[in-house]
């Protein structure tokens, strides 16, 4: 079955840190597609980045960074010198081609920038 | 303007009423889905449909009914609400491509108080 986790509850971390923010998945499919999404505290969720499971080219967009490993079954997120507007709840999810019609969202993480 | 709206954006209602809530969509995507997200779960899918004439009960759908009046329109009802139904609905919106890639996006949510 499909499963994602996220250990890391909430995070706290001092403006211009860098942090990262793990996500592992579980899966039986072959092809399958990986998401993060933001949710400030406004209360949206905000689409950031999908990858499929072909492709494991890290990405980079600004200040946030990708890092897909298929062996580990790991989508790690990191922002770089963070800011105050990064502060949000972060959800990694997963897709399956195959075997599943939807997403299945891990916990989130509370992500808290401090000035 | 939004390309995914939900009406109402907040309510308070007692238990034993019947609510719905609303979600219409500009996006012109065939799928809709409605999800609830309590904290420290993430978000759970209640019901998804792929087009019109095409409902899909997902993980949560107990004491839950929906209605796809047009592609644009897709509702919620509780139809006799309790307070464990008190949590933030959303509801999102994608367009097929590949089978499990979709990429959803979502509408600002409806938070969903039951006394």
């Amino acid at each position: 079955a499909q499963k994602v986790t996220q250990a890391q509850t909430e995070i706290s971390v001092v403006e211009k840190e860098d942090v990262t923010l793990d996500c592992v998945y579980e899966t039986r499919d072959t092809t399958y597609y990986l998401f993060w999404y933001k949710q400030p505290p406004s209360g949206e969720l905000v689409f950031l980045i999908r990858r499929n499971s072909f492709d494991e080219q890290n990405e980079i967009s600004g200040r946030y960074s990708w890092n897909f490993q298929k062996s580990t079954s790991s989508f790690n997120f990191t922002i770089t010198a963070s800011q105050v507007v990064d502060s949000a709840v972060y959800f990694c999810a997963l897709s399956e081609a195959n075997y599943g019609q939807n997403f299945v969202f891990g916990p989130g993480t509370r992500l808290s920038v401090l000035p | 303007d939004a390309d995914v709206t939900q009406t109402p954006r907040n309510r308070i209602t007692k238990t034993g009423k019947r609510i719905m809530l609303e979600c219409s969509q500009t996006k012109g995507h065939d799928r809709m889905y409605w999800y609830r997200q309590d904290p420290g779960l993430g978000l759970q899918l209640i019901y998804y449909s792929f087009d019109v004439k095409d409902i899909n009960k997902g993980e949560i759908s107990d004491g839950y009914s929906v209605s796809r009046q047009a592609q644009a329109k897709f509702s919620l009802s509780l139809e006799s609400a309790i307070p464990n139904q008190t949590a933030l609905y959303f509801c999102a919106t994608s367009d097929p491509g590949l089978a499990g890639s979709d990429t959803q996006y979502f509408g600002p949510g409806t938070r969903l108080t039951v006394l």
